[in-house]
């Protein structure tokens, strides 16, 4: 069963504006990977945030956690053409379990 | 490091057919992972290794599919016979544990192998 959910299901901005996505799990986790996947191509590591952190900032990415509502968010700042993608939260759950459990992302599309 | 590399890209075959798709891990990465993902069901997990040992099997739809390790740079995803229902991007990705309970496991993915059973 999936782990993470993403929302929204599709977003559609223009550049220039930032776009925020959400993730919701059920399971008390390790931490929180966000990741992204181009058409036709493979899922790329973004960032990953830990159960002890609640803030993490990578160039214009932006991710919260907060694992009292079991909740995540992906912000991107400043959003560009070449941000279109599908973006996916994973979870890793406690125990140190190496499994990623990925929700179905949230396809953004950034208009020029 | 040329990544993990996958192959075939693209197969295209016949219900009843075996299919065998095949993946390179990133030399160095001592875990692997085989994932299938759908429109309708997203990204799954079917199976994972560690060190070329099985560790977790239990998203493997049936006993159609199996998975091989025979060494740390090479597995195998077979699917005997196919169905129509398997039809779906396979991706296989790699990582490298660290061995403790507290560190994160971050995955470098191939490029996926595409599946169309007719």
């Amino acid at each position: 069963s999936q782990q993470g959910e993403e929302d929204p299901q599709a977003l559609s901005i223009q550049e220039g504006e930032n776009a925020t996505m959400n993730c919701s799990y059920k399971t008390s986790i390790n931490n929180l990977q966000w990741y992204r996947q181009n058409s036709g191509r493979g899922l790329v590591h973004l960032i990953l945030i830990r159960s002890n952190e609640r803030e993490k900032h990578s160039g214009r990415l932006r991710v919260t956690l907060d694992t009292s509502k079991k909740s995540s968010s992906l912000l991107i700042t400043a959003s560009r053409a070449a941000d279109t993608a599908s973006y996916f939260c994973a979870t890793a759950s406690q125990g140190g379990s190496e499994k990623l459990v990925f929700g179905k992302g949230t396809k953004l599309t950034v208009n020029p | 490091d040329a990544g993990v590399i996958q192959s075939p890209r693209h197969e295209v075959t016949e219900m009843g057919q075996e299919v065998t798709l095949r993946c390179k891990p990133i030399s160095g990465h001592n875990s692997l992972f085989w994932y299938r993902q759908t429109m309708m069901r997203g990204l799954e997990l079917l199976i994972y290794f560690n060190n070329n040992v099985p560790i977790d099997d239990s998203g493997m739809p049936e006993d159609r599919f199996s998975a091989k390790m025979p060494n740390a740079s090479f597995s195998t995803l077979k699917i005997q016979p196919s169905e129509p229902r398997d039809s779906a991007v396979y991706f296989c990705a790699s990582s490298k544990r660290t061995g403790q309970r507290s560190g994160a496991n971050v995955l470098t993915f191939g490029a996926g192998s595409r599946l169309t059973v007719l």
